[in-house]
């Protein structure tokens, strides 16, 4: 099982609409994740960090499943500079690697 | 206040030639990384440094050397290019990567385009 992942996508979805990115991680002792969102060409940037008792920001909502290894991002009234791809991030609790991306699930919005 | 910047931004090499991709950042950041970006294979780590001095093997080290003189600098170099080589390559810096932190979010400089014919 790899450490990080993700449906690549693409998740093709109507303006107004909800639309929602599972991730799941291999690494039970894993503390800390993240979502990052890259544009086409673009650099990636943190989008938000997962917290156990879930968190929101506007229309993104992330949520943390410990029990069984997984994290999500619910996306609410998708706007059309919603597309990009957005990648799961995972701080595992050992190894030889600060953080492990995930491959990334494209979301496109289309009007 | 730039951020993390790369040079070159884009380049091509023939197999064989060398070459040096250099990233700064201005946020005192102590911890650097190299990445790789390929189609289908997202993000994969090459080298990271933990401070200036010191480098470490990440994911994909093979092929790649990389130094830490200085805090702001973290210098990717590749010996001999192959063709397999040919890829996006990303810098980044955090703070610090401690899980429980919250000052582990690394910051991305824009990316260097690399051909190896």
């Amino acid at each position: 099982r790899k450490e990080v992942e993700q449906d690549p996508g693409p998740f093709n979805v109507p303006e107004g609409a909800t639309v929602a990115f599972n991730c799941t991680y291999s690494n039970s002792a894993s503390q800390s994740f993240f979502w990052y969102r890259q544009d086409c060409r673009k650099e990636p940037k943190l989008l938000m960090s997962v917290y156990s008792s879930g968190n929101e920001d506007g229309r993104f909502t992330a949520q943390l499943n410990r029990a069984s290894q997984y994290i999500s991002l619910l996306i609410r009234d998708s706007k059309l500079s919603d597309s990009a791809t957005y990648l799961c991030v995972v701080i595992p609790s050992s190894g030889n690697t600060p953080l492990v991306f995930g491959k990334g699930t494209r979301l496109s919005v289309i009007a | 206040n730039a951020g993390v910047t790369q040079t070159p931004k884009f380049r091509v090499l023939k197999t064989g030639q060398s070459m040096t991709l250099l990233c700064a950042q201005d946020m005192n950041h102590e911890y650097m990384y190299w990445y790789r970006q390929d189609p289908g294979m997202g993000l994969r780590l090459i080298h990271y440094s933990v401070g200036e001095g010191t480098t470490a093997k990440g994911e994909v080290p093979d092929g790649y050397n990389v130094s830490r003189l200085k805090k702001q600098n973290f210098l990717l170099g590749l010996e001999s290019a192959a063709p397999s080589q040919t890829s996006v390559y990303f810098c980044a810096s955090s703070l610090t990567d401690i899980a429980a932190s919250s000052y582990n979010e690394q910051f991305f400089g824009p990316g260097t385009r690399l051909t190896v014919l």
